[in-house]
């Protein structure tokens, strides 16, 4: 079955940091990517998405770039805020045939805190 | 998302209780789900259901039971509630067309 794996965390941060989150998955076949974040207290939100290959998502400075030859999207942001600090879940959708894209398979998501 | 709104937002409830969680939509949206969310696993689909007369179950559906009242409610049952069932739940509805999910805020569930 379709699988996303998220790199270990908790992530801790200086403001203005670089900041990756890895992101893998394996599925069986043409899925869409989403990264979802999750504020403190609050539902997930869409951070942003790619569906096929080599597509870039991105959004409120992050990005992350469909790559299907090594099976990943990974998410970045070149200079961190403290507003930043929350949990990011890596998903995917098997948009194949007009699945559903609310039909997710997520990563187990990683905590990141942005000190000032 | 204001739309998707779940209640109650916090319940802590006994071992072997009966519980629902109701969560309800403005958005429109046939399609609603069910998820679990636990500490270092992600969420989990629980059941979903694409317009008001189809059910389906997800990966993790065993002690769980759903009912679409209509399109825009989508009610989650705990027969008979179990300590390893204490987890945040969410709620979440998708549209064709539209390539993404909107979630709801989420209901802490505490079995006891």
């Amino acid at each position: 079955g379709d699988s996303v794996t998220q790199m270990e965390g908790p992530v801790t941060l200086s403001e203005e940091a670089f900041l990756t989150i890895n992101c893998t998955y394996t599925a069986t076949g043409y899925p869409s990517l989403f990264w979802y974040v999750q504020y403190p207290g609050e539902g997930l939100q869409l951070l942003l998405k790619a569906t096929k290959a080599d597509d870039k998502g991105s959004n409120k400075g992050f990005e992350a770039t469909y790559r299907k030859e090594t099976t990943s999207f990974h998410l970045e942001k070149g200079s961190v805020q403290v507003s930043d600090s929350a949990v990011y879940f890596c998903a995917l959708s098997e948009s194949a045939g007009g699945t559903s894209y609310g039909k997710l398979t997520f990563g187990q998501g990683t905590i990141l805190t942005v000190h000032p | 998302d204001a739309d998707v709104t779940q209640t109650p937002r916090n319940r802590i409830t006994k071992t072997g209780k009966r519980i629902m969680l109701e969560c309800s939509q403005t958005k429109g949206h046939d399609r609603m789900y069910w998820y679990r969310q636990d500490p270092g696993l992600g969420l989990r689909l629980i059941y979903y259901s694409f317009d008001v007369k189809d059910i389906n179950k997800g990966e993790i559906s065993d002690g769980y039971s759903v009912s679409r009242q209509a399109q825009a409610k989508f009610s989650l049952s705990l027969e008979s509630a179990i300590p390893n069932q204490t987890a945040l739940y969410f709620c979440a509805t998708s549209e064709a067309g539209q390539r993404r999910a909107f979630f709801g805020q989420g209901t802490r569930l505490t079995v006891v």
